[in-house]
């Protein structure tokens, strides 16, 4: 299993809502993290989880919560989004000592 | 600091003309360098990466990329364009730091 799964593939919230995004891998990464995309822009990184223990925070509000319950998975909780939230929103993975980082397909939010 | 810089941010080709997508870094030593294509609302694909050893690297579909230390550059080329390279692409550099990415550039193939 050489890939990233991110579900769901689209999510429409409210902004009272409460939601959750999920991130799998099975290739032994350790390293895990979020990235959320705005169109036409780079990637920008949100969080990085290594070997399960949250290591960089950018400076991303509260009402983003991620969690690593275990070495293949990474959530993203949500809750009181704001409209300019909506993006698309992208897990990565990168193995022990590596380099390079291993992209799932995204979750594309839509904030009402 | 490390940053990279792509020149253009939307480049044009006909179909079967030479690919030329320029990315220069800036770093006090040679980092590890990237490029990435992205599709329309999918994920970041890894099109090929250059760690050490060899200056030209081989991509998939057909790209190329050489590391010019001299240069600072990594620019990405393709001999022959197809409708399907249209898309945006990205390159970004790390260093024991998170990836840092260019602004990207978007490549549009004409029949």
């Amino acid at each position: 299993d050489t890939e990233v799964t991110q579900t769901p593939k689209h999510l429409v919230m409210g902004m009272t809502n409460k939601k959750s995004l999920k991130c799998e891998q099975h290739m032994g990464h350790r390293a895990m993290y979020w990235y959320k995309q705005k169109a036409k822009k780079p990637p920008e990184l949100m969080f990085v989880y290594s070997y399960e223990k949250l290591s960089i925070n950018e400076s991303v509000p509260s009402r983003f919560s991620p969690e690593c319950p275990n070495s293949s998975l990474l959530n993203l909780h949500l809750h009181a989004l704001q409209p300019e939230d909506s993006a698309l929103y992208l897990c990565a993975s990168s193995p022990p000592g590596g380099d390079t980082q291993y992209f799932g397909p995204g979750t594309r939010l839509t904030v009402l | 600091a490390q940053s990279v810089t792509q020149l253009g941010s939307h480049v044009s080709v006909s179909e079967g003309a030479l690919v030329l997508l320029r990315c220069n870094y800036s770093s006090s030593v040679p980092p590890y360098l990237f490029w990435y294509v992205q599709y329309p609302n999918q994920g970041l694909q890894l099109l090929l990466k250059y760690t050490t050893g060899a200056t030209l690297v081989k991509g998939i579909n057909g790209f190329e990329a050489e590391f010019k230390k001299s240069e600072t550059s990594f620019h990405l080329t393709k001999p022959s364009a197809h409708m399907s390279d249209a898309a945006e692409y990205f390159c970004a550099v790390n260093l024991n730091t998170p990836l840092v990415f260019g602004k990207g550039t978007r490549l549009s193939v004409i029949a």
